[in-house]
């Protein structure tokens, strides 16, 4: 089964809209890891976020911003005012301290912002 | 500063021919390395993963294989690459249970 869902294949936004990556997890590990990445044209995986699963808190970095909720298994992620730098595809990720080394990766949404 | 280099960043490589990617990581010391392939339109797919020097672990039964010949490389080889076997290849090192560094990542065609 697939660990971690990214149900959007890809999304088109137009520059300084706000724009919305989905993803769902699955773990029956009580203590996991959860993250994004952003992939640009280059290739080379940029890490973006780590979130613990015992911290729900939402994080806002500049205009990025995620929501974390165990109550739907959701670690969303939010671009505001989107810039054409913004395009790139994003991949969620998770681990579960059960299984250490593994990190689950979801298929990844494309997004491109159109300026 | 802590880096990750991957090469080479693309190769063309005939069905049969033998597979060497390497990857080497400065400022740290036992690091934990991975190697992931990525087909199109799809997500990253971990092949193999190392602790330290000698250790391996395999994910995925292929045509694949990896060494760890030293504390800062990590090499995924093949004898005989199968037409498959063509995708993206990243290799990447954790920081405190994160995949924090990632090669620039090598396109392999198989022909």
């Amino acid at each position: 089964a697939q660990k971690v869902t990214q149900a959007q294949t890809e999304i088109s936004v137009v520059e300084k809209e706000d724009v919305t990556l989905d993803c769902v997890y699955e773990t029956r590990d009580t203590t996991y890891y959860l993250f994004w990445y952003k992939q640009p044209p280059s290739g080379e995986l940029v890490f973006l976020i780590r979130r613990n699963s015992f911290d729900e808190q939402n994080e806002i970095s500049g205009r990025y911003s995620w929501n974390f909720q165990k109550s739907t298994s959701s670690f969303n992620f939010t671009i505001t005012a989107s810039q054409v730098v913004d395009s790139a595809v994003y991949f969620c990720a998770l681990s579960e301290a059960s299984t250490g080394n593994q990190f689950y990766f979801g298929t990844g949404t494309s997004l491109t912002v159109i300026p | 500063s802590q880096t990750i280099h991957q090469w080479p960043a693309t190769l063309v490589q005939p069905v049969g021919s033998p597979l060497s990617l390497e990857c080497t990581v400065e400022g740290t010391s036992n690091p934990n390395l991975y190697w992931y392939r990525q087909a199109a339109g799809r997500g990253l797919q971990l092949l193999f993963y190392s602790v330290g020097i000698g250790q391996i672990s395999s994910e995925v039964p292929q045509n694949l294989s990896a060494s760890r010949p030293q504390d800062r490389q990590f090499i995924l080889s093949s004898k005989k690459l199968l037409l498959s076997d063509s995708g993206f290849y990243l290799c990447a090192w954790s920081v405190l249970s994160t995949l924090r560094f990632f090669g620039q990542g090598t396109r392999l065609t198989v022909v």
